[in-house]
């Protein structure tokens, strides 16, 4: 079946740092791939996707590039701000049942990034 | 993207009890979904809320504990009920969204403790 395996946290960073949060995946099929955020007391917003190799997403100054070689879907960010302190999920989608009528996301575990000021 | 709302956002519950969980959206949407997030886990699908049929349930949840309802295009509850400590997670309601079929928007989630 499909999975989604993502760096553990805790992540604690600086202003400013380079954020990387890893995402590999297993899937017997071309899923679409997908970086969740959310934020404290919020639910899951999308921030980025990417639908087929070599794809690359961005939103917000986060990229992830759908690199199917490797299996990985990897979350970037050049210099991170306090304002990124969320939680970070990494998800594959699985597009299922006839015409297309039925879905279903496989999710990481989420990695917890805080950054301080 | 459509607006969730859910409610209870948390509540402890007692052992053995029933709890409901409303889903409003804010717009009217075809597919809804349930997920559950148990603690240091990741989120599980737990069934697909159809309107106007029976839920459709993923593999190791069943009708009797999680009986769901969606009497019109923009509401939803889940029931998880004779709860146990094993129960005790984040329920988060979510439908598909208009900019991608496989795009989901989520509610902020039900925190449930069972004692």
């Amino acid at each position: 079946g499909n999975s989604v395996t993502q760096m553990e946290g805790p992540v604690t960073l600086s202003e400013e740092a380079f954020l990387t949060i890893n995402c590999t995946y297993t899937a017997t099929g071309y899923p679409s791939l997908f970086w969740y955020v959310q934020y404290p007391g919020e639910g899951l917003q999308l921030l980025l996707k990417a639908t087929k190799a070599d794809d690359k997403g961005s939103n917000k100054g986060f990229e992830a590039t759908y690199r199917k070689e490797t299996t990985s879907f990897h979350l970037e960010k050049g210099s991170v701000q306090v304002s990124d302190s969320a939680v970070y999920f990494c998800a594959l989608s699985d597009l299922r049942g006839s015409g297309g009528s039925n879905y279903k996301l496989t999710f990481g575990k989420g990695t917890l990034l805080t950054v301080n000021p | 993207s459509a607006v969730i709302s859910q409610k209870p956002s948390r509540d402890i519950c007692q052992r053995g009890t029933s709890l409901t969980i409303q889903c409003q959206v804010d717009s009217q949407v075809t597919m809804m979904f349930w997920y559950r997030q148990q603690p240091g886990q990741s989120l599980t699908l737990i069934a697909t809320a159809n309107q106007g049929s029976e839920a459709t349930y993923e593999s190791g949840f069943v009708i009797d504990k999680f009986p769901i309802s969606r009497p019109n295009l923009t509401f939803s509850t889940l029931t998880v009920s004779n709860m146990s400590p094993e129960d005790s997670s984040i329920y988060l309601c979510s439908v598909a969204g208009t900019t991608g079929a496989n795009v989901l928007t989520f509610g902020a989630g039900s925190r449930l403790t069972v004692l």
